[in-house]
């Protein structure tokens, strides 16, 4: 199994420009969720998802947008971007049993000009 | 959302036992707690998961009181290795509920 995976490692973008960050993951999880990490901070959870055609918002969703057609993949899109969205955005699953024990990817980061 | 406060930062030295206290007063009865370990650039990775009492496994063990309003990550005897940040999470219990950690604990393990 790859697990979590997570397209691009890198990105640098200019301001207003949109872009979708990939993840994918081959572990048949019905749960999926954005996180993004600023320098020296914590994760904040953007988006989460229970399942194909189901998402919804999570603490700080301005911004960003998310679908979820398929059980594996879960992309996330910056509609344009702004330097503040400047962070390291992590992709997580895991199963919708108790507990939920969520397996990360190894993330995105992003900085925004 | 059960809300988590943990220390910001904790030191210690090789060898020693390392206790994490985390304090979630509004946990809900379903809810789990789960610990991830995070290094510098890369993703949270799963430690250890209880609902009450004492779980243990080949890397931590975890308290729970039976108010479950705490929890406590011990690692034995750390390395320097184990320098990294420890996330105490609240939740699971009613599956689909958003999964939101808190700020984590900066251990910082010194020869």
């Amino acid at each position: 199994n790859a697990g979590v995976t997570q397209t691009p490692k890198f990105q640098v973008l200019k301001t207003g420009q949109s872009m979708t960050l990939q993840c994918a993951q081959d572990m048949n999880h019905e749960y999926m969720s954005w996180y993004r990490q600023d320098p020296g901070m914590g994760l904040r959870l953007i988006h989460y998802s229970v399942g194909a055609g189901i998402t919804d918002q999570g603490e700080v969703p301005n911004g960003y947008n998310v679908s979820r057609s398929t059980t594996e993949d879960f992309p996330l899109r910056l509609l344009s971007a702004a330097p503040s969205q400047t962070s390291v955005y992590f992709c997580a699953s895991s199963y919708l049993d108790r507990g939920q024990t969520q397996y990360f990817g190894p993330g995105t980061r992003l900085l925004v000009l | 959302l059960a809300k988590t406060t943990q220390p910001i930062s904790m030191d210690s030295y090789e060898g020693q036992e390392v206790n994490i206290t985390c304090s979630h007063n509004n946990i809900a009865t379903n809810d789990y707690i789960t610990w991830y370990q995070q290094f510098p650039s890369q993703g949270p990775r799963f430690i250890i998961q209880g609902y009450k009492t004492k779980v243990t496994n080949e890397v931590a063990s975890l308290f729970i009181p039976a108010d479950r309003k705490s929890s406590t990550l011990s690692l034995p005897r750390v390395s320097l290795s184990d320098t990294a940040v420890y996330y105490c999470l609240v939740g699971g219990g009613n599956a689909g509920n958003m999964l939101t950690f808190g700020g984590g604990t900066r251990l910082m393990v010194k020869p």
